[in-house]
């Protein structure tokens, strides 16, 4: 069984562009979460989807961020107009219910 | 609103040496779970353990170890003969765990980052 992935690895793009991130869950997994970590601090909520349904948004998702999980499996975050500030390591996690969750390698976002 | 303080920032050990890192946590919930998680430099989290709010019970994996004390809301981690593979980010992290098996982000600490040297 292979773990969660994500897709690209790395981005960099210039301010003002929209940028889309993969995440494909470890199969069966309902639950699928997304996470942000900048230099020196640890990843912070920012979604969450139980199967196909977005249950929960944090209040640090602002508007130009959105996310999709189409069919329940895999999960799309972009944002849109990308600001400095954006850059990070953005991280998926899924899990069964309320089990432990299994996080993938992350995509880190350069924003000129 | 839920917090996990990690106090220590780094901490540098000799290969074989016994290391405990330090995890504080608040809550207003009365189930909750607490985490620990490893962060090579490849950046990959890894899961360690889950403990239930319920189970104060002490654990033991090989060389790693696990002291919850709920009186003190803490969770520490101790590494026995550390070795340099050890060498890490460690952060410790808690979820809400409700009966009705609803939403459970992580909230995290702001990690440790433990080298070990040879």
């Amino acid at each position: 069984d292979t773990g969660v992935s994500q897709d690209p690895r790395h981005k960099i793009t210039k301010r003002g562009q929209n940028v889309t991130f993969r995440c494909d869950p470890i199969s069966e997994h309902n639950r699928l979460y997304w996470y942000r970590q900048t230099l020196g601090q640890g990843p912070e909520f920012l979604t969450y989807f139980q199967n196909e349904a977005q249950l929960e948004k944090s209040r640090l998702l602002s508007d130009r961020f959105s996310a999709e999980r189409p069919k329940g499996s895999f999960s799309t975050l972009e944002i849109q107009r990308t600001e400095q500030g954006d850059s990070a390591m953005y991280l998926c996690a899924s899990s069964e219910q309320q089990d432990e969750q299994f996080f993938g390698p992350g995509t880190r976002l350069t924003v000129l | 609103a839920q917090k996990v303080t990690q106090a220590q920032t780094e901490i540098s050990v000799v290969e074989k040496e016994d290391v405990t890192l330090d995890c504080v946590y608040e809550t207003r919930d009365t189930t909750y779970y607490l985490f620990w998680y490893k962060q090579p430099p490849s950046g990959e989290l890894v899961f360690l353990i889950r403990r239930n709010s319920f189970d104060e019970q002490n654990e033991i994996s090989g060389r790693y170890s696990w002291n919850f004390q709920k009186s003190t809301s803490s969770f520490n981690f101790t590494i026995t003969a550390s070795q340099v593979v050890d060498s890490a980010v460690y952060f410790c992290a808690l979820s809400e765990a409700p009966p009705t098996g609803a939403n459970s982000k992580l909230t995290f600490g702001k990690g440790i980052t433990l080298s070990v040297r040879p």
